[in-house]
């Protein structure tokens, strides 16, 4: 079993739609965790960081950790076009640059 | 800052012959990491950095393959030999350990090994 887990999609919604990406994990120890958008031919971009369990809110995006179940969102509302990528999930033990456990990537599209 | 640069953009080798990526990371920023992603298996951690000296070599999947990093401007990543089933993009990545934003990724090493 992977210690995280994504769901590779991939998912197609209508433009306007509210985006729900999610990710599973297994290691109880993960304190730290981050979303990052992937757009096709580039490198992966820090797109939320989230600590414990809660929301962030950040314009369109919201970052959701529950703890308790391990597992963890991220909401986009009013998707538009532009947020056509990749979205991985990626989390930590310790705050700063230590080994960062990625999920696979969701690889998203919104329709015009 | 240019971020973290990675060279070259592309390569195509033929299998048997030694590769060498690069990797600038940014200036100040004291972790680097290598990593490997294919459509099969996602991102893999291969090895990362601290200060210079290797931490965690425990990714790198055979003895084919090496790292290095001289100083805190350059690292390489080597193959040698290359294998058809070493395609893939490899991204090099930096980092300060007391930020709480993550890593900064290159744009990625495009590998095709025929």
């Amino acid at each position: 079993q992977k210690e995280v887990e994504q769901d590779p999609g991939p998912l197609s919604v209508p433009e306007g739609a509210i985006v729900s990406l999610n990710c599973t994990y297994s290691n109880s120890a993960f304190q730290y965790f981050m979303w990052y958008r992937q757009y096709s031919r580039k490198g992966p971009e820090l797109l939320m960081y989230t600590y414990s369990s809660g929301n962030k809110e950040d314009g369109r995006f919201t970052a959701q950790v529950d703890k308790s179940s391990k597992y963890i969102s991220l909401f986009i509302r009013d998707s538009q076009p532009s947020d056509s990528a990749t979205y991985l999930c990626a989390m930590t033990l310790i705050q700063g640059a230590q080994k960062l456990v990625f999920g696979q990537g969701t690889r998203l599209t919104i329709n015009p | 800052d240019a971020g973290v640069i990675q060279s070259p953009r592309h390569e195509v080798t033929e299998m048997g012959q030694e590769v060498t990526l690069r990797c600038k990371p940014i200036s100040g920023h004291d972790y680097l990491f290598w990593y490997r992603q294919t459509m099969m298996r996602g991102l893999e951690l291969l090895i990362y950095f601290n200060n210079n000296v290797p931490i965690d070599d425990s990714g790198m999947p055979e003895d084919r393959f090496s790292a290095k990093m001289p100083n805190a401007s350059f690292s390489t990543l080597k193959i040698q030999p290359s294998e058809p089933r070493d395609s893939a993009v490899y991204f090099c990545a930096s980092s300060l350990r007391a930020s709480s934003g993550g890593y900064t990724f290159g744009s990625g090493t495009r590998l095709t090994v025929v």
